[in-house]
């Protein structure tokens, strides 16, 4: 079945040591999108690829960094983190226009 | 203001009744609006998508859209305890690539 695949579920980390989440899709879609939700808050897009177009959100810290060396693959590094930084972190795809996202199953991040 | 906003809830509903769930938006410029289910601990699935004014049905579920009013609301019908969950309004920001924007979520609970 045509998906997106996060990998980790979940992923601990320690304070200040890099970390990579992966993300992968058999969509073919033009877009992927990285999302950060922590408890109860609605998702906070943090940036997105339009094929290898990158765009960062203004608020979006410098800790947080993508890559997306082909279209089926999207990476979130977060280089130092902080506990601040312990959430949901969604990757998502589109088709563009008015399509709806598709969602992965999201990696927890915990920081200790 | 926020872009999107939803009262939090939580919003308790007897199994069998309507439930409905509200949203306004900020942006007159948006044209495609969305509602995502999330379940505790998983990410968010895409269960209506609406763009012209009116009424949209699908199964139990109807959207309602209301640009004039900068308003969305989602009924459900029939509640079953299996529609217990965060139910996420979206908007896409009309400039550039598709990006959408999440509010915080109404937390449902269907009560058998």
């Amino acid at each position: 079945d045509a998906m997106v695949i996060q990998n980790p579920r979940y992923q601990v980390t320690q304070f200040g040591k890099p970390v990579t989440l992966s993300c992968s899709q058999t969509l073919n879609h033009n877009v992927m999108y990285w999302y950060q939700q922590k408890s109860s808050q609605a998702p906070k897009l943090l940036f997105h690829y339009y094929d290898k177009d990158f765009n960062n959100e203004a608020d979006t810290p410098d800790n947080f960094q993508s890559r997306r060396p082909n279209t089926s693959f999207c990476f979130l590094d977060i280089r130092s983190p902080g506990l601040g930084d312990a959430a949901m972190y969604l990757c998502a795809t589109s088709a563009g226009g008015h399509y709806g996202y598709t969602f992965g199953s999201g990696t927890r991040l915990t920081v200790v | 203001q926020k872009e999107v906003e939803q009262n939090s809830g939580p919003l308790s509903v007897p199994e069998g009744a309507i439930a409905s769930l509200n949203c306004t938006y900020s942006d007159r410029g948006s044209q495609s609006f969305f509602w995502y289910r999330q379940y505790s601990g998983k990410s968010p699935e895409l269960i209506m998508s609406i763009y012209s004014n009116g009424d949209k049905e699908d199964g139990r579920f109807t959207a309602q859209l209301n640009k004039a009013s900068q308003y969305v609301s989602l009924l459900i019908r029939d509640s079953q305890p299996s529609d217990s969950a965060t139910y996420l309004c979206a908007v896409n920001r009309p400039q550039g690539a598709q990006k959408l924007v999440f509010g915080q979520g109404t937390r449902l609970t269907i009560n058998p």
